[in-house]
Formats: C-alpha cells, sequence, structure tokens
C-alpha cells in the first residue's frame, strides 16, 4: 500500500513570508495527524483531524498556523507569516481511526527553513 | 495530561555492545508504548510496540522493550548493535483511547567500531 505523502520534501523562506505544506494521507484513513518536529525535539503534535472535523488543535499556534482538510482526504497546512522559530521539520501522519491499535503511518516530512 | 521522558540526549557505544535506552512516562490511566526510530532525513518508523499482554515486546532486528508498569518505564535494549542502528530513537505514549501520540525529547544512538 502507498505511504503518507508529503511535499514538498525541502523548503527555505525568508521570515514573514508565507508557506504551505501539503499532505495525502494512506487511503481510507479517517485520522490525520501535523506534528512538528525541531531540530533536538520529539515531534509535537499540532492537529488532528477525523474525517474533515478538527478533534485537537489546542498547540496550533492559531494566529498565524492554519490548517485545513477538505473532503477528508488530503491536507494542508499552512504558516503566515513564518518566523525564525517556525524552522522544523512537520510531519504528517494517517491512521484507520483506532489510534494505537489499528496503527499510525508517518510521512517523510517537510524541512522548513526560515532565514 | 501524560509526558514522556527520555533521560538520555545521546548514547555512544561500540559495535557489539549491548545498550539500553531509557524511557519513563507519566499517566494517571493506562496507556499504549511504543518506540520509534528516525534515520537522517526520514520519517519516523514503528520500531515496536506495547498494548497489551506480555510486557516484553521484540522487534524483527532484535530490539527488545519491557513494559514496567510500576516504575512507570518503557526502556529499549539491544544485546549486540550493529552500525546500521545507528539512528534516533523516540519514545511514544498515547493514553489509552486518545487517538494521539505524545513524544519524547528523542535519544541519539551512535554506534562506532
Amino acid at each position: 500500500e502507498a505511504g503518507v505523502a508529503q511535499s514538498p520534501r525541502y523548503k527555505i523562506i525568508e521570515k514573514r513570508q508565507s508557506v504551505a505544506f501539503w499532505c495525502n494521507p494512506i487511503s481510507g484513513h479517517a485520522t490525520l495527524y501535523w506534528y512538528q518536529q525541531i531540530l533536538g525535539q520529539g515531534p509535537k503534535l499540532l492537529i488532528q483531524f477525523q474525517n474533515n472535523g478538527v478533534v485537537d488543535d489546542s498547540q496550533l499556534p492559531k494566529d498565524r498556523f492554519s490548517a485545513e482538510r477538505l473532503k477528508g482526504v488530503d491536507s494542508t497546512l499552512k504558516i503566515q507569516p513564518a518566523k525564525l522559530e517556525d524552522s522544523a521539520v512537520y510531519l504528517c501522519a494517517s491512521s484507520p481511526g483506532g489510534g494505537a491499535l489499528s496503527g499510525y503511518t508517518f510521512g517523510s516530512g517537510t524541512r522548513l527553513t526560515v532565514v | 495530561a501524560q509526558s514522556v521522558t527520555q533521560l538520555d540526549s545521546q548514547v555512544p557505544v561500540f559495535e557489539e555492545a549491548p545498550v539500553e535506552l531509557r524511557c519513563n512516562y507519566s499517566s494517571s490511566v493506562s496507556v499504549y508504548l511504543f518506540w520509534y526510530v528516525q534515520y537522517p532525513n526520514q520519517g519516523l518508523q514503528l520500531l515496536l510496540k506495547y498494548l497489551s499482554g506480555s510486557t516484553l515486546v521484540e522487534s524483527i532486528n532484535g530490539f527488545e522493550a519491557e513494559f514496567n508498569k510500576s516504575q512507570t518505564s518503557f526502556h529499549l535494549r539491544k544485546p549486540s548493535v550493529h552500525i546500521s542502528d545507528t539512528a534516533e530513537y523516540f519514545c511514544a505514549v498515547e493514553r489509552g483511547g486518545g487517538n494521539k501520540l505524545t513524544f519524547g525529547t528523542g535519544t541519539q544512538l551512535k554506534v562506532e567500531l
């Protein structure tokens, strides 16, 4: 089965610019996650979708970050305007919906560098 | 709320030596426990997981971890490491039914000749 697809693989932008990341989860997976992994830290959950509804966005900096999952399939994560501290790898993951009992699959991530 | 502590940020070890990567968690409810491995410029790969049953779980490449409820630990061990085991290892916890993972800060395992 195809994995979780993410693009772009790398992105370099200047601070105050905007950027968008795209994720295509495994077909049929109801739950989609975006994680932020800053260098030297573990991944931190930004937002969790169940189909096209938001389950948890408590750690999403909503003044600059936004995410959507139209039609309950693909998802985009946007940052506007970007700050230096947003430099990180953004990981997308998906799950059939049962969490640990059904498993998580991670994409390869998008590495963002803000200069 | 739950948290995950990986006490060692880096663990250097010689090839064929044993290794233990430590993980402790805090949670007031039952949890599911995971170890993920991340090779340079790659995504997270599941190494092993504990959901229920036997407290000792094994991976296909020789790693094992033991769930210790009384000590709230899930340490990862391998009796003899290989150069190819060099990677970053993350411990993660899901609160039972929570359907989301909380990760530790990671341990960089560096295997030397």
